[in-house]
């Protein structure tokens, strides 16, 4: 298994649509997650981070299932703003350092 | 509270020829990252400082290389540039006893190789 797989879309969904990603992850011994977002040709930022059973913020939500090792990120009621790529961040070591990057998933949100 | 910083933005080089990015850190945290990233590719983990001294290294070629100074500031060289090193540099700050709170990223430094 691949340190960080994530499904690369791209997911092109109309304004209003609920839409899911999912990311596998190979570290069982990792302790902190993280999903951040990245606009074309810009820097990444954080989103969320998830370090439990799971975390939600508003419209996102980020869910955990640590037996089978994958993380997912829910987004309800998508905005045209919302439209960027989403990437899946692991560390790589038990002492949560450093963090591995997923290639991310590309949403495009429809008007 | 200031971001992280880098400079320049943008760079052009020719292949053979040796860079250096510079990154400043996030007031109060104390580790710098630095990742690679290539055209339609996540981040890539290129290295780790901590307290001046490397701490972390992914699958980079020793002409890749690194400081951190007191200040908690740091440079990337790259020697004998490749083609292939055209990306998009990234630094991030972060604390390393905080793992919970992320990464902060720089908004980047475009290296084009020719």
């Amino acid at each position: 298994r691949k340190e960080v797989e994530q499904d690369p879309g791209p997911f092109n969904v109309p304004e209003g649509a609920t839409v899911a990603f999912n990311c596998t992850y190979s570290n069982s011994a990792s302790q902190s997650f993280f999903w951040y977002r990245q606009d074309c040709r810009k820097e990444p930022k954080l989103l969320m981070s998830v370090y439990s059973s799971g975390n939600e913020d508003g419209r996102f939500t980020a869910q955990l299932n640590r037996a089978s090792q994958y993380i997912s990120l829910l987004i309800r009621d998508s905005k045209l703003s919302d439209s960027a790529t989403y990437l899946c961040v692991v560390p790589r070591n038990s002492g949560n350092t450093p963090l591995v990057f997923g290639k991310g998933t590309r949403l495009s949100v429809i008007a | 509270e200031t971001g992280v910083t880098q400079s320049p933005t943008h760079l052009i080089k020719t292949r053979g020829q040796q860079v250096t990015l510079r990154c400043s850190s996030q007031s109060g945290h104390n580790t710098v990252s630095w990742y690679q990233q290539a055209l339609g590719q996540g981040p890539q983990f290129i290295f780790q400082y901590y307290r001046e001294e490397e701490n972390g290294r992914g699958n980079f070629p020793p002409r890749f290389s690194g400081l951190q100074f007191p200040n908690y500031s740091s440079e990337l060289n790259v020697n004998a540039l490749e083609l292939d090193d055209s990306a998009l540099y990234l630094c991030a700050s972060s604390l390393l006893d905080r793992p919970n709170y992320g990464y902060t990223f720089g908004s980047g430094t475009r290296l084009t190789v020719v």
